[in-house]
């Protein structure tokens, strides 16, 4: 069973917004992490967020991070079309490094 | 330089075939791992090597999947008689660290098998 789980399951935004995609968990965990995977590409990590950090920046991303909800976040800001694609968040719990990863979020980004 | 790669990248299989998948890690990558990714879903974990080791299997769905990896390196994943709920993709990953925890995972592009 999966346990991360991403809301919503489909979002659509014009070029140039901010997309914001969220995730929950069930269990505690060592790390979260998230990926993109474009149509004909395998996944591609994006950012890592450990469980005693709240909030994480990489480029155009921001990840937080509420242990206490048991709840992440990840904001793409200023969209563009390459940003088309399905990202996905995945925990890692203590046992050997397997990840669970929620069902995904498709991210359309209109020109 | 180069990264996971897998193959055959599709297969179609008729049902109750035998299908063998390939994964190449990463040069050095200790770690290598097989999920299965639905269609419209998230990938999900099935088995996880260290080295030649297999070190949790947990994830395999029936005694119809066997994975190795023999040396180390290069891993098969091998579906016996397949039945039309095997259709997925399936993805291979790789890490570089002995304790998986902290590194992160080089995924491949996948194999697509479609069971008739």
């Amino acid at each position: 069973s999966q346990q991360g789980e991403e809301d919503p399951q489909a979002l659509s935004i014009q070029e140039g917004e901010n997309a914001t995609m969220n995730c929950s968990y069930k269990t505690s965990i060592n790390n979260l992490q998230w990926y993109r995977q474009n149509s004909g590409r395998g996944l591609v990590h994006l950012i890592l967020i450990r469980s005693n950090e709240r909030e994480k920046h990489s480029g155009r991303l921001r990840v937080t991070l509420d242990t206490s909800k048991k709840s992440s976040s990840l904001l793409i800001t200023a969209s563009r079309a390459a940003d088309t694609a399905s990202y996905f968040c995945a925990t890692r719990g203590s046992t050997l490094g397997r990840l669970y990863f929620g069902r995904g979020t498709q991210l359309t980004v209109w020109p | 330089g180069a990264g996971v790669s897998q193959s055959p990248r599709y297969k179609v299989a008729k049902r109750g075939q035998d299908v063998a998948l390939r994964c190449d890690p990463i040069s050095g990558h200790v770690s290598l791992f097989w999920y299965q990714q639905a269609l419209g879903q998230g990938p999900e974990f099935l088995t996880y090597f260290q080295n030649e080791a297999q070190l949790d299997k947990s994830g395999l769905p029936s005694d119809r999947f066997f994975a190795e990896r023999p040396e180390g390196s290069v891993s098969t994943l091998k579906i016996q008689r397949t039945q039309q709920e095997d259709s997925a993709v399936y993805l291979c990953a790789s890490s570089l660290n002995r304790t998986p925890q902290r590194g992160e995972q080089f995924f491949g592009p996948g194999t697509r098998l479609t069971v008739l």
